[in-house]
């Protein structure tokens, strides 16, 4: 049963760092692009980043462009996003999520961990 | 980017009824690249359709998706009482994946 597993959420300060983790189980976790998604308290699904099954290719939405990073251990099977000069407003829980199809940066997420709470505040 | 925009925001129906949900994309979805989720409090969303009529895996065939270019319906045959959750639409063949801001289904 394929398993992912958030962690490193928490509560933070506007402008503070933080990195999530996200522990994939089995599957072959270097043949999966990989993606961050994120849900504000009580709003819709936001998508964040993508990358690719090998870690060459990374992608973000406008609203983390610059400050956060997406990467990758395929030896650790973990993912993991970098969030830098964070902001009241990416308050949410996160998710990492995995595609249906292998290989491709282009497929519905059929699996999803069960998120990890990210709050900004001072 | 890929504006969704899901209609009804909200759904009351009973069970045993029968519940149709749209998505209107504001430009054409790339080769269909439609999915359907639903999502119930404090859980992750489950993928129910792909590619904009495909089941996934273990998802009961009360559940039906349909549509191209710009508009997509999800649709359940007879609501039981486990199908009262949000259900939001997908895009995933443009960059940025975007998603639409999701239908409530409530008990009547």
């Amino acid at each position: 049963q394929v398993q992912l597993v958030e962690s490193g959420g928490g509560v933070v300060q506007p402008g503070r760092s933080l990195r999530l983790s996200c522990a994939a189980s089995e599957f072959t976790f270097s043949s999966y692009a990989m993606q961050w998604l994120r849900q504000a308290p009580g709003k819709g699904l936001e998508w964040v980043a993508v990358i690719s099954y090998d870690g060459s290719n990374q992608y973000y939405a406008d609203s983390v462009k610059g400050r956060f990073t997406i990467s990758r251990d395929n030896s650790r099977n973990t993912l993991y996003l970098q969030m830098n000069s964070l902001r009241v407003e990416d308050t949410a829980v996160y998710y990492c999520a995995r595609g249906r199809v292998s290989y491709s940066g282009s497929s519905a997420y059929q699996y999803w961990g069960q998120g990890t709470l990210v709050t900004v505040s001072s | 980017e890929i504006v969704l925009t899901q209609s009804p925001g909200t759904l009351s129906l009973s069970p045993g009824e029968r519940a149709t949900l749209s998505c209107w994309a504001s430009q054409t979805v790339t080769r269909s690249y439609l999915a359907w989720y639903q999502q119930k409090p404090g859980q992750a969303p489950r993928l129910l359709i792909f590619g904009a009529s495909s089941r996934a895996t273990g998802i009961p065939d009360r559940f039906s998706g349909s549509g191209s270019g710009t508009d997509f319906t999800l649709t359940i045959s007879r609501l039981e009482p486990e199908d009262f959750a949000v259900y939001y639409c997908q895009q995933y063949g443009s960059s940025p994946i975007t998603f639409g801001q999701g239908t409530r289904l409530e008990i009547k």
